[in-house]
């Protein structure tokens, strides 16, 4: 199946410094990914939907000048946690369509951000 | 898209057949019924799909009701690299370009 990569898978910060995720889809193109974000013991919440040379869309109650989206290629998304606190810990993790026959979407392997 | 329910969690045997019910009685004719399943600190991963036929592939089998307000999603031979959270979702199928809405799941616990 389709790979979907993200980068880095780990990252240590100090409250008030910004973080960006890397999230690439290897062997397919994707105009579109989305982004979620995963809090310990809880599911899956869908943060934005990021569109390839347009504005990402943001779910509601979604900072987003505190999440700053990026889709710069058609296998290259970034997310920027801007000003990070503690709260902003959390698993977060993308995902890209395929858009073809079953609609099947590759979700990446996640980044695990603690905001110290 | 429907809204789903399905036990916060089960046990199965090693080597059993895992059983995991789903009920989505609000479900529409265009919508299908989607598995993804999460195995802990990695991100989902999909398992199979379907719409009122059932599936089967070399993961999974997808048990539909004939009124299609529930499902059930098979794992022949349960192995401890099952244990995950498995997600049901309904979703139409022109809902490539959408995000997924993920319920709690049902945590399965394999058992050696």
């Amino acid at each position: 199946g389709a790979v979907v990569s993200q980068h880095p898978s780990r990252v240590i910060c100090k409250s008030g410094t910004s973080v960006k995720i890397e999230c690439r889809s290897l062997d397919f193109q994707a105009t579109t990914m989305f982004w979620y974000r995963q809090f310990p013991k809880q599911s899956l919440m869908l943060m934005a939907t990021s569109n390839e040379g347009s504005k990402a869309t943001y779910e509601q109650g979604v900072e987003k000048d505190k999440f700053l989206i990026n889709h710069a290629s058609l296998t290259l998304s970034t997310l920027t946690v801007t000003s990070a606190h503690p709260e902003d810990s959390s698993f977060y993790i993308c995902s890209a369509p395929t858009l073809q026959g079953n609609n099947e979407q590759f979700f990446g392997p996640g980044t695990r951000l603690t905001v110290l | 898209d429907a809204k789903t329910t399905q036990p916060p969690s089960m046990d199965c045997a090693e080597g059993r057949a895992a059983n995991l019910p789903c009920n989505h009685s609000t479900i529409s004719g265009n919508e299908y019924v989607y598995w993804y399943r999460q195995i802990h600190s990695q991100g989902p991963q999909y398992i199979i799909h379907g719409l009122k036929n059932n599936e089967t592939n070399e993961m999974a089998s997808l048990i539909i009701t004939e009124d299609r307000k529930s499902s059930t999603l098979i794992l022949p031979h349960a192995t401890l690299r099952d244990t995950a959270v498995y997600y049901c979702i309904v979703r139409s199928s022109g809902g490539g370009a959408d995000g997924l809405t993920f319920g709690k799941g049902t945590h399965l616990i394999i058992q050696p």
